[in-house]
């Protein structure tokens, strides 16, 4: 079955730092994912997304890397800021219809030292 | 961008009690929505796909008889938590995805959550 992990539960960044969060999956079926942020208390919000015929997209100070050899995706911030600080989960969806959901990963705590 | 209302935030109720949780679409129709649950320092897990207009598809280990579906429109899903104990407590989080728009591969958006606290 489909399984999404990542690499490291918590992260520590330094305010302005850049910060990178792995996140490795399982099915060579997927051909979409997604990192998702989620602040204390609420629902995770939308970061980025990419698909699988894509090697790299970026967004504002986000870009999101997806390397299909080796089943794994990272997202990575540049500048870090306080407001970074939350728990990122990568997710992916199986190809298929639309009505796929989306597996989530286990979760990295990204903590911003001021 | 697209956004999912979920009500209420929070519940505290006594053990027994059945609680109703929706969760809206607010400027997009769904005719998916997702109902997950989610504990502390935990991944979120899917509990059920809700399907506008017929029955919802429960994951592996999710009791249909506690946890009932009705996505009785394209905007609104409910997830009712029946004759709810103290493992039940959880926050539960719905999703919808805008079919609409671009093809299958657009992102879910998710609601704020429902914190329930089971006494």
């Amino acid at each position: 079955g489909e399984s999404v992990g990542l690499h490291l539960p918590t992260l520590s960044v330094q305010e302005g730092d850049n910060s990178i969060i792995n996140c490795a999956y399982s099915n060579s079926a997927s051909d979409y994912f997604i990192w998702y942020k989620q602040e204390s208390g609420k629902g995770p919000q939308f970061i980025i997304d990419i698909r699988s015929n894509m090697d790299k997209r970026q967004g504002q100070r986000v870009t999101v890397l997806l390397n299909k050899t080796v089943k794994h995706l990272s997202l990575q911030i540049a500048a870090t800021q306080p407001g970074d600080s939350a728990v990122y989960f990568c997710a992916s969806r199986v190809r298929g219809s639309g009505n796929t959901p989306l597996v989530f990963g286990k979760g990295t705590r990204l903590s911003v030292i001021a | 961008g697209a956004v999912v209302s979920q009500h209420p935030s929070r519940v505290i109720c006594k053990s027994g009690t059945s609680v109703k949780i929706e969760c809206r679409s607010l400027d997009f129709q769904a005719t998916t929505m997702f109902w997950y649950r989610q504990f502390p320092k935990q991944s979120l897990m899917l509990m059920a796909t809700s399907n506008e207009g017929s029955k919802a598809t429960y994951e592996q280990g999710v009791e249909k008889d506690k946890f009932l579906i009705n996505h009785a429109s394209l905007t609104l899903s409910t997830l009712t938590v029946t004759s709810a104990h103290p493992e039940d407590s959880s926050f539960y989080i719905c999703s919808a995805r805008d079919q609409g728009t671009g093809g299958p591969n657009q992102p879910q958006h998710f609601g704020d959550g429902t914190r329930l606290s089971i006494l």
